[in-house]
């Protein structure tokens, strides 16, 4: 079993609708959570970060993380063509610091048509 | 700054055949790491690196060497080539005061 399971998709949702993004993971040491965005051909980038439990919004983004259920998700609102990207979930263990050690999930594929 | 670079952009390789995949930073980070990516695996990490002079195995690094004589660099070397080593290589580094990696624009691989 992997570490960090998330759905491959694709996704397909038109424009203006909610997206739920959803990871789950098996090593209760993960103490922070990332969300990474990935366009086609390029390198990801990161979208939001969040430690431990609970929710972070930042514009139309929500990420939450449920640590008792080891169940982290992402949330698109008002979704646009330009979302239309793979969205890689990844975890880290570490107390402080980053040295450089993520575990990734499999990413979701996105599509938002018009 | 121009970030995260990585060269090649694009490596075919016979079975067998060597060659470094080259990685370089600008920002004076601390940590570099190096992923590969295939389709339905998502980004693993090959090795990683916390500073000059110290590095670590990850998740898959048989077959593949690295060193960090400079903060900046941190090349990938392929001592053998195999069909199996057919990927998309990104190389990232980040700070030791953020989580966010910067991730350069990857090396895509064929090993024929």
């Amino acid at each position: 079993q992997k570490e960090v399971e998330q759905d491959p998709g694709p996704l397909s949702v038109p424009e203006g609708a909610i997206v739920s993004l959803n990871c789950t993971y098996s090593n209760s040491a993960f103490q922070y959570f990332m969300w990474y965005r990935q366009y086609s051909r390029k390198g990801p980038e990161l979208l939001m970060y969040t430690y431990s439990s609970g929710n972070k919004e930042d514009g139309r983004f929500t990420a939450q993380v449920d640590k008792s259920s080891k169940y982290i998700s992402l949330f698109i609102r008002d979704s646009q063509p330009s979302d239309s990207a793979t969205y890689l979930c990844a975890m880290s263990g570490l107390i402080s610091g980053n040295t450089g050690k993520l575990i990734f999930g499999q990413g979701t594929t996105l599509q938002v048509k018009p | 700054n121009a970030g995260v670079t990585q060269t090649p952009k694009f490596q075919v390789l016979k079975t067998g055949q060597s060659m470094t995949l080259q990685c370089a930073q600008d920002m004076n980070h601390e940590y570099m790491s190096w992923y590969r990516q295939d389709p339905g695996m998502g980004l693993r990490l090959i090795h990683y690196s916390v500073g000059a002079g110290i590095t670590d195995q990850g998740e898959v690094p048989n077959g593949y060497n690295v060193s960090r004589s400079t903060t900046e660099d941190f090349p990938l070397r392929l001592l053998s080539a195999a069909p199996s080593q057919t990927s998309v290589y990104f190389c990232a580094s980040g700070s030791g005061t953020s989580y966010e990696q910067y991730f350069g624009p990857g090396t895509r691989l064929t090993v024929t």
